[in-house]
Formats: structure tokens, C-alpha cells, sequence
């Protein structure tokens, strides 16, 4: 168990609807970061927060979007959904906002929300 | 496009040798490098790291070795158990220009599979 919950495991909705994902850090984290993994692109990065701002941007598309509230709990809401959207969705937090080597900055995953699209 | 790829996308190995898993990266600024480890139905979980000013590093019964001449990244799992079966996913982190922030950029994979 790393520490970092996701809510909900599974989710299965259809074309164009919109979704929200959570994510609780581990305590004392400050940064979260959420991934998206399927099948074709294999696990991509997508946004990052520290302590309730954006922080780096990846591949993420303009019709997603995310936010990290005061509690560092983080949302990332998925909208006009597509089947090419199917994926896992995983949430990671770190001590720190950095990417650079230090113990503080390991990044812990959470077991994924599994998103289906029909 | 992706800079981090795999040699190869599946290894089998038999219990008790010696498992190495190779990952080839195309930016030569990127600075931290990083194993992951995700078994199915969970997310990845870190193995170990290593600096770009570093070519060697040892964990328990886990070895990550770095060329940077060749840019080639290897983790080496010395007495391979049946329970290092997963996938394994290298990253690299590209640091912004002036930035201490960065981004982690995974590889495809390899699926380890040990055989009893």
C-alpha cells in the first residue's frame, strides 16, 4: 500500500459524458501528479500540482483538466469523453515539487481508476 | 514522439537467474533516471535511481547500470523470484531549462515473467 487512495476503481460511462477522478497524496505530500496509461501510448504523464498550483504540464488534452484543493486532495475531470479515452488513471504523490534526484521527490502511485468508454 | 523505449517487450526467466532488462533514451539532458515496477492490477512502484553523473547503482539484489555514451539505461535483478514478475518501466526525467522542476517520461515496458 503506497499511501496515495484514487476513487473510484472502476468507471464506465459513454461517449461525450464527463467524469471526475480523486486522489488523496500521502500524508505530508505536497505534489501530486496524474498519469494516463493504456494500451498504445503506455503510461504518459499529464499534469502536475504542488500545494494547490499547477506546476508542469504533459500530454494533456485541453477537454481535461485538474485541480488540487486546499486539503492537497487532487481531481482531474475528464469532459466530451471519447473511446480513445479508455485508460488507466494514476494519481502520484511526492514530499516535493521537484523531478530531480532526492529521496523527497520518489513519486508513490496510487492503484489507478480504470476508466471504460462505451 | 517518446525518447524512452525498450529492447524488448517481453523477458522470461527461470527462478533463480539472473534478470536484465534494457531501456535506450534519445535526450542527452535528461539528468535522473528512475525503475519502475507495476504489478497487474496496481500501480508502478519504484525500484531504483540513478544520476546522470553516476554510471552504477546498487539496491538490494537490484543493479541499475547507465551509459551515457550509448545512452542505455539496464536493471539487472540478481536471483530472480517469482515474485519479481511485472512489467518494468524505465523513466527519465528532462528537467526544464532553469528549472528544478521536471517531467518523468516512461517507457513502454518490459513484462518479466520468472518461471519456478
Amino acid at each position: 500500500d503506497s499511501g496515495v487512495t484514487q476513487t473510484p476503481k472502476h468507471l464506465i460511462t459513454a461517449t461525450g459524458q464527463r467524469v471526475t477522478l480523486r486522489c488523496s497524496p500521502r500524508s505530508g505530500d505536497l505534489s501530486v501528479y496524474w498519469y494516463q496509461q493504456s494500451l498504445d501510448q503506455g503510461l504518459q504523464f499529464l499534469i502536475q500540482y504542488y500545494n494547490g498550483e499547477e506546476r508542469a504540464k504533459g500530454n494533456i488534452l485541453e477537454r481535461f483538466s485538474a485541480q488540487q484543493f486546499p486539503d492537497l486532495h487532487s481531481e482531474l475531470n475528464l469532459s466530451s469523453l471519447e473511446l480513445g479515452d479508455s485508460a488507466l488513471y494514476f494519481c502520484a504523490s511526492s514530499r516535493t515539487s521537484a523531478a530531480r534526484f532526492s529521496s523527497y521527490n520518489e513519486q508513490f502511485f496510487g492503484p489507478g481508476t480504470r476508466l471504460t468508454v462505451l | 514522439g517518446e525518447s524512452v523505449g525498450l529492447h524488448l517487450p517481453t523477458l522470461s526467466v527461470q527462478e533463480g537467474d539472473n534478470s536484465i532488462i534494457n531501456c535506450a533514451y534519445s535526450n542527452s539532458a535528461s539528468d535522473y533516471f528512475i525503475w519502475y515496477k507495476q504489478e497487474s492490477g496496481k500501480g508502478p512502484q519504484f525500484i531504483i535511481d540513478i544520476r546522470s553523473n553516476m554510471d552504477k547503482r546498487q539496491g538490494q539484489r537490484v543493479t541499475v547500470l547507465l551509459n551515457k555514451t550509448v545512452k542505455h539505461l539496464s536493471l539487472q535483478i540478481a536471483a530472480t523470484q517469482p515474485g519479481d514478475s511485472a512489467v518494468y518501466f524505465c523513466a527519465e526525467n528532462m528537467a526544464d531549462r532553469g528549472s528544478t522542476l521536471g517531467r518523468l517520461y516512461f517507457g513502454r515496458g518490459t513484462q518479466l515473467t520468472v518461471w519456478p
